[in-house]
């Protein structure tokens, strides 16, 4: 069946502009997650949605960060007010609740890069 | 909230030698420990995984190996092949249910082998 996706796979936008990230899961998989990934570093938590409701958004690094999940399936990450220290590819994951194997499928990923 | 730690950074090996990569956790609760491969301009995936009620586990090549006392784990690649390199990332999760809850990454290892 089909991956994770998520669009654009690309997106330059200019400081101070608002962006949304969209994120589509493997169908059937109730939980999502939202990292962050800075050219060379690891993976940066921002939040996990189990459902249509975010257990935990620990990771969100400001008030400028937010997301949301309908439906239980699509997810947007909208950053408003962007900082070029937003620029980084922001991964999409999702996995299967319920089950003995427990494994996050990842997107492609989307690159904000703020000018 | 837990705590990741993985060393080293960089792994530089020879084709055909071993290598060892170490993670250290914070939370005695996390009970579950994957490892994600992630090769360039590629998603993260995931090679191999180890729940807390065991010590090692064995995949081909590649194996994982919990301390629980010592709050580490670590992963160990024999007979290194030149598409074993890639960036390598450990995590820990305290698991709810056998599948819910979410992963906090290491900072990742990138591992070179040369033929």
């Amino acid at each position: 069946g089909a991956g994770v996706s998520q669009s654009p796979s690309n997106k330059v936008t200019e400081k101070g502009k608002d962006v949304e990230l969209r994120c589509d899961p493997i169908s059937g998989h109730t939980a999502l997650y939202w990292y962050r990934q800075s050219l060379g570093q690891g993976l940066e938590f921002l939040i996990y949605f189990q459902g249509n409701s975010a257990p935990d958004k620990s990771g969100l690094p400001s008030d400028r960060f937010s997301a949301e999940r309908t439906g239980g399936s699509v997810s947007t990450l909208t950053i408003q007010r962007t900082q070029q220290e937003d620029s980084a590819v922001y991964l999409c994951a999702s996995s299967l609740v319920g089950t003995a194997r427990y494994e996050q499928y990842f997107g492609p990923g989307t690159r904000l890069t703020v000018t | 909230g837990e705590n990741v730690e993985q060393h080293p950074s960089t792994l530089s090996v020879q084709e055909g030698d071993s290598a060892v990569i170490k993670c250290t956790y914070s939370d005695s609760a996390s009970n579950y420990f994957p490892w994600y491969k992630q090769e360039l301009g590629k998603r993260p995936q995931l090679i191999i995984d180890i729940r807390s009620n065991v010590g090692e586990k064995k995949d081909q090549r590649i194996a994982v190996t919990l301390n629980k006392t010592a709050k580490h784990f670590s992963l160990h690649i024999t007979e290194t092949q030149p598409e074993d390199s890639a960036v390598y990332f450990c995590a820990a999760v305290v698991l709810y249910g056998g599948s819910q809850g979410n992963l906090i990454f290491g900072k990742g290892t990138k591992l070179s082998v040369k033929p």
